[in-house]
């Protein structure tokens, strides 16, 4: 099993671009997140999708949006990028015999210029 | 709302030597309780968790942690520090839609 897959790894964006964070798993979770990690900041959520087919709002959810495709795959977007945007992205899933049990994917840094 | 404090911005211990991450949380009822770690340029991994029953809970790599509700706090230990423990570690909480409520982390460095 590759777990929680992320792409891309690195992404340069310029200011006002748009991109899409893709994040797949493939153990079946019900539950995926993303989250942003900035120096001394630790890891907030931004958005989270409890059940396929749902979405809500994390504590940093301005400038973002996101969608389940479907249970596997949950997608965050950026439409207009600005520098404060610049962060290391994490995506996260958790599954029905360990709620809160979260695995993690190996990140997106993203950089806005 | 549920939130978790790490005092300690850094810490540094030798190697051999014995180490205590201190995490302090704010929740009404009994929290969900986690300790992750994350390596330099990696995703975190979960090193143990505490839901309830016995406050003191062993995770991986030989880490334990107690929970203590009188002072509102889950502290991790490990008797003795390796050098590939060097890492940063987060105390999360538990909150809505099983999502995580996340420390502003620890960094740890090993000495020689």
């Amino acid at each position: 099993n590759a777990g929680v897959t992320q792409t891309p790894k690195f992404q340069v964006l310029k200011t006002g671009q748009s991109m899409t964070l893709q994040c797949a798993q493939d153990m079946n979770h019900n539950s995926m997140y993303w989250y942003r990690q900035d120096p001394g900041m630790g890891l907030r959520l931004i958005y989270y999708s409890a059940s396929e087919g749902t979405t809500d709002k994390g504590e940093v959810p301005n400038g973002y949006n996101v969608s389940r495709l479907n249970k596997r795959e949950f997608s965050l977007r950026l439409e207009s990028a600005a520098p404060s945007q610049t962060s290391v992205y994490f995506c996260a899933s958790s599954g029905d015999r360990g709620l809160y049990e979260q695995y993690f994917g190996p990140g997106t840094r993203l950089t806005v210029t | 709302a549920q939130s978790v404090t790490q005092p300690d911005i850094h810490i540094t211990v030798s190697e051999g030597a014995s180490l205590e991450l201190r995490c302090n949380y704010s929740y009404g009822a009994t929290p969900y309780l986690f300790w992750y770690v994350q390596s330099p340029g990696q995703g975190l991994q979960l090193l143990l968790k505490y839901f309830s029953g016995d406050t003191l809970v062993q995770g991986i790599k030989g880490f334990e942690a107690e929970f203590k509700r009188s002072q509102s706090s889950f502290n991790l230990r490990k008797p003795s520090v390796h050098w590939s423990d060097a890492a940063e570690y987060f105390c999360a909480v538990g909150t809505a839609g099983y999502a995580l409520n996340f420390g502003k982390g620890t960094s740890l460095l090993v000495t020689p």
